[in-house]
């Protein structure tokens, strides 16, 4: 059984970098026929994919956020990383590392997810 | 990209059956089978439900059943029960390699 545990700071404070980790266990991330992916939720509010990387090293982002999100893989940890920069109040939710099978090179759905981290953005 | 358009709110009587709609585009939901919906109760992790427009994940109950017509995806959910409360999100994949999650549905089970 695959398992997520996101870590990281609970309080970053605005314009600073939001920096979180996601260690999986159970699985490799070193293997084929996944992407390993952050998604967060603003409080009361609905899912949103920030993006995901594969163990090629490909990775893609939301284009929304693109221009402030980093994701990263240490293999010989088997964990993954998100880095946002130039935080504001806006980006203070949780976030979720979890899991997307594929089809066909392309995410079919996220089958497994962390707990959650709660980030909030505040001076 | 547009997220796909979910109600806000849908409810049911136990027993009963609800279908949560998720409308997209020609471009997203009607141009790829590859829609997922997943449930998330108060405080936890989403779960997965459906993936690829229909398919199960080993475990999830036969209740619920995925199905599309033309630009919209729905998740039908039978034999309603109690614990079938909660926020249910769809997602689909868009091209490019992104996807877009909807806006979300609370389900309430009168």
């Amino acid at each position: 059984q695959v398992q997520l545990q996101e870590s990281g700071p609970g309080l970053v404070k605005p314009s600073q970098t939001l920096s979180l980790t996601c260690v999986v266990s159970g699985g490799s991330i070193n293997r084929g026929g996944y992407y390993w992916s952050w998604i967060r939720q603003h409080p009361g509010k609905g899912l949103e994919w920030i993006g995901y990387i594969y163990y090629t090293g490909s990775i893609y982002y939301n284009p929304s956020l693109r221009s402030r999100v980093t994701i990263s893989q240490d293999m010989s940890k088997n964990q993954f990383s998100l880095d946002l920069s130039s935080v504001t109040v806006a980006d203070t939710a949780v976030y979720y590392c979890a899991r997307s099978r594929t089809y066909y090179f392309d995410s079919s759905g996220f089958d497994f997810w962390g707990q959650g981290t709660l980030v909030s953005v505040s001076s | 990209q547009s997220a796909p358009t979910q109600p806000a709110s849908v409810s049911g009587s136990p027993g009963q059956s609800v279908t949560i709609s998720c409308t997209g585009t020609s471009s997203d939901v009607g141009n790829y089978n590859l829609v997922s919906w997943y449930q998330q109760h108060p405080g936890k992790a989403p779960k997965l439900i459906i993936y690829e427009g229909d398919k199960r994940p080993s475990g999830v109950s036969d209740r619920f059943a995925g199905s599309k017509s033309g630009s919209t995806a729905s998740l039908t959910i039978s034999g309603l029960q109690p614990e079938d409360e909660a926020d249910y999100h769809c997602c689909s994949f868009v091209g490019n390699k992104i996807v877009v999650f909807g806006g979300g549905t609370k389900l309430t089970v009168l």
